[in-house]
């Protein structure tokens, strides 16, 4: 089955520069990678996602990029702000599920001010 | 606020017991997915219904069931539960199966003593 893998664990940043968090997938045939952002006791909330006839896609300051023959796609996050501090989630939609996400071990990321 | 709602928001119990966690999904939305997010495990897929039918199964164990309702919300029951079980539990739901976004409701965090 799909197997998505995260990296780094932890990440920190200053207040103003820019994050890179990385994951690679394992079935070739995964069409759907969203990002999720989960804060200390809260939901994971979705904040930026690429489908699988894409390359990029950028939200102001986050983008996502996906490499299909590499399997890998990355979150990049620019000019990094205090309230950007949470723990990060890349998934993979695995060809042919019924919609089920397969979730890396998440990223948590601290931008100090 | 997604439109997801869960209940309970906590729940306590001790070793054996049975609980149940419920799940309304966002007007509209036909597809209900269950995820338990422990520390070392991150984010696991367990179960997922649409329109009331069983449509997908992650790492449920056999002590776990759901099932959807005709008015679309969902239930998890929890059974002969263990300290390992501890862990929050999300629902979160989608219009429709396939390439779709979920939106996680605010989980319910059960602890077994």
């Amino acid at each position: 089955g799909e197997n998505v893998e995260q990296h780094p664990s932890t990440l920190s940043v200053q207040e103003g520069d820019s994050a890179v968090i990385k994951c690679t997938y394992s079935d070739s045939a995964s069409n759907y990678f969203p990002w999720y952002k989960q804060e200390l006791g809260k939901r994971p909330q979705l904040i930026i996602d690429i489908r699988s006839n894409v390359g990029e896609k950028k939200d102001q300051r986050i983008a996502v990029t996906l490499n299909k023959t590499a399997k890998h796609f990355s979150l990049h996050i620019t000019e990094t702000q205090p309230e950007d501090s949470a723990v990060y989630f890349c998934a993979a939609r695995p060809g042919g599920s019924q919609g089920n996400l397969i979730f890396g071990k998440g990223t948590k990321l601290s931008v100090k001010p | 606020d997604s439109g997801v709602t869960q209940t309970p928001k906590h729940l306590i119990t001790a070793t054996g017991q049975r609980v149940t966690l419920r799940c309304s999904p966002r007007s509209g939305d036909l597809s209900v997915y269950w995820y338990q997010q422990s520390l070392d495990q991150g984010l696991q897929f367990l179960i997922q219904y649409y329109n009331g039918e069983e449509r997908a199964k992650g790492n449920i164990l056999e002590r776990f069931s759901a099932q959807q309702f005709p008015d679309l919300h969902s239930e998890l029951n929890l059974s002969s539960l263990e300290l390992g079980d501890s862990a929050l539990y999300f629902c979160a739901s989608s219009v429709l199966l396939g390439v779709d976004t979920q939106y996680f409701g605010p989980g319910t965090r059960l602890t077994v003593l």
